[in-house]
């Protein structure tokens, strides 16, 4: 079946420092979603790409879908603390999500 | 405020035992999931339904069940049948542009 690969699994990275995290998948995707969960939370929705090349911002983040709709990138500038969590891509699949292994990330203050 | 309703928080099961999971939803979407988290690990789906009355099996659905009477419900069943439940379990609902999450249900084994 359908599956979508993250990638790292895990990123350690000093406060300042920028961070990606990397989304691919085998097959065209129509859409594809990325959330993030803080420790001991659920995930929550970040954002929604549906448009080949298509680049979206929300102040220090930014996502990115790829030109052949197989892959896509989320770029965090200048972490903070409070960026701690696992980020996960969705891919929208047949008639459901699904989600990728996540990255998790640990910003070092 | 519309959202996602999960219950209990935390949950025991004791061996033999079926329990219930809860999700209720107010955002009157058609189409809910339920996912099992395991600690470190991703998401993996459990069951999915599209519409009321009709439920799909996910990439783990094996000792687990789920009805979809109402659209606004979507309970899930841990079967006795399900040998390693202790897990986070997510449930979710979408209307196409969001996903949203419910805050989960901590199952664990006595």
């Amino acid at each position: 079946g359908q599956q979508v690969m993250q990638i790292p699994q895990y990123q350690h990275v000093q406060e300042g420092e920028d961070f990606t995290t990397y989304c691919n998948s085998s097959t065209t995707l129509s859409n594809i979603q990325w959330y993030k969960q803080r420790p001991g939370g659920h995930p929550v929705f970040l954002i929604q790409l549906v448009k080949s090349g298509e680049v979206k911002k929300q102040k220090r983040l930014t996502f990115q879908f790829g030109e052949a709709k197989k892959n896509s990138s989320l770029h965090i500038t200048a972490t903070q603390t409070t960026d701690v969590g696992t980020y996960f891509c969705a891919a929208w699949g047949t008639y459901k999500y699904i989600f990728g292994t996540g990255t998790r990330l640990k910003v070092l203050a | 405020d519309g959202g996602i309703t999960q219950s209990p928080k935390y949950l025991f099961r004791k061996e033999g035992q079926n329990v219930t999971l809860s999700c209720e939803q107010n955002l009157n979407h058609d189409a809910m999931y339920w996912y099992r988290q395991d600690p470190g690990q991703g998401l993996r789906l459990i069951y999915y339904s599209q519409i009321v009355n009709d439920f799909q099996k996910g990439d783990i659905a094996e000792g687990y069940s789920v009805s979809r009477e109402k659209k606004e419900s979507f309970p899930l069943t841990v079967t006795s049948a399900q040998k390693n439940p202790t897990a986070f379990y997510l449930c979710a609902s979408s209307g196409g542009e969001t996903g949203h999450f419910g805050d989960g249900t901590r199952l664990s084994i006595l």
